[in-house]
């Protein structure tokens, strides 16, 4: 089966650094585009960070870039976000989805359930 | 940049027909994905390619995509079908970047 598992998140003060993980299991890992998309409490859907399966080319929402870092071990089978200059307005669950293609630009076919980043003085 | 627009919430009796709409510049143009989230959990894909359902989701749950608006028909509400629902497309007109609407809160 299938499965995303997050994993990274904490309480860290604003201008601290972070890094998440996701774990995939269950598919060819490398196949497959990767996104990072987070929740901020009580809010919607917010799009954050994709990866070409080859780990190659990236793309990121204008409230993250030059902060927010995404990359890929497709040894490993894990895809990360490194976390720069957080803000509070960073504080969100952070989910990782996969595409069912190798370019981003499709639909998520699989989420994880998300770790939760607070950042907070 | 690009920006969906979706009534914050919509009520619906049980065994009627629930709609949902997604607004954007052209959005007929491009291709609508769905998703359902319940509360506490991870969302999950209920229409793709603007029309075509994933395995395991009901035949109840159909949409379409002209114009400027793309819409989310569910019919024969079931209390189960109770969560926020968000459209999503993909936009490449200045840099490749996913944008989602802002959420619908369905309420049966």
């Amino acid at each position: 089966e299938a499965q995303l598992l997050e994993s990274g998140g904490d309480l860290v003060q604003p201008g601290g650094s972070l890094r998440l993980s996701c774990a995939a299991s269950g598919f060819s890992f490398s196949n497959y585009a990767m996104s990072w998309v987070r929740q901020a409490p009580g809010k919607g859907l917010e799009w954050v960070s994709a990866i070409r399966g080859s780990g190659d080319t990236t793309y990121y929402a204008d409230s993250v870039k030059g902060r927010l870092f995404i990359s890929r071990d497709n040894i490993e089978n894990t895809l990360y976000l490194q976390m720069n200059s957080l803000r509070a307005d960073d504080t969100a669950l952070y989910y990782c989805a996969k595409e069912p293609v190798e370019n981003p630009g499709w639909y998520f076919d699989l989420w994880g359930r998300g770790t939760l980043v607070t950042v907070s003085s | 940049s690009y920006m969906l627009t979706q009534p914050p919430s919509v009520s619906v009796a049980p065994g009627k027909t629930a709609t949902i709409t997604c607004g954007g510049n052209n959005i007929g143009s491009t291709s609508v994905h769905w998703y359902q989230q319940k509360p506490g959990l991870a969302p999950v894909l209920v229409i793709y390619f603007d029309t075509d359902r994933p395995s395991g989701v009901p035949e109840r749950f159909s949409a379409s995509n002209f114009g400027n608006t793309a819409t989310l028909t569910i019919s024969s509400v079931e209390a189960g079908d109770e969560a926020d629902y968000y459209c999503q497309v993909w936009d490449s007109s200045r840099d490749h970047r996913g944008v989602f609407g802002g959420g619908t809160r369905l309420t049966v």
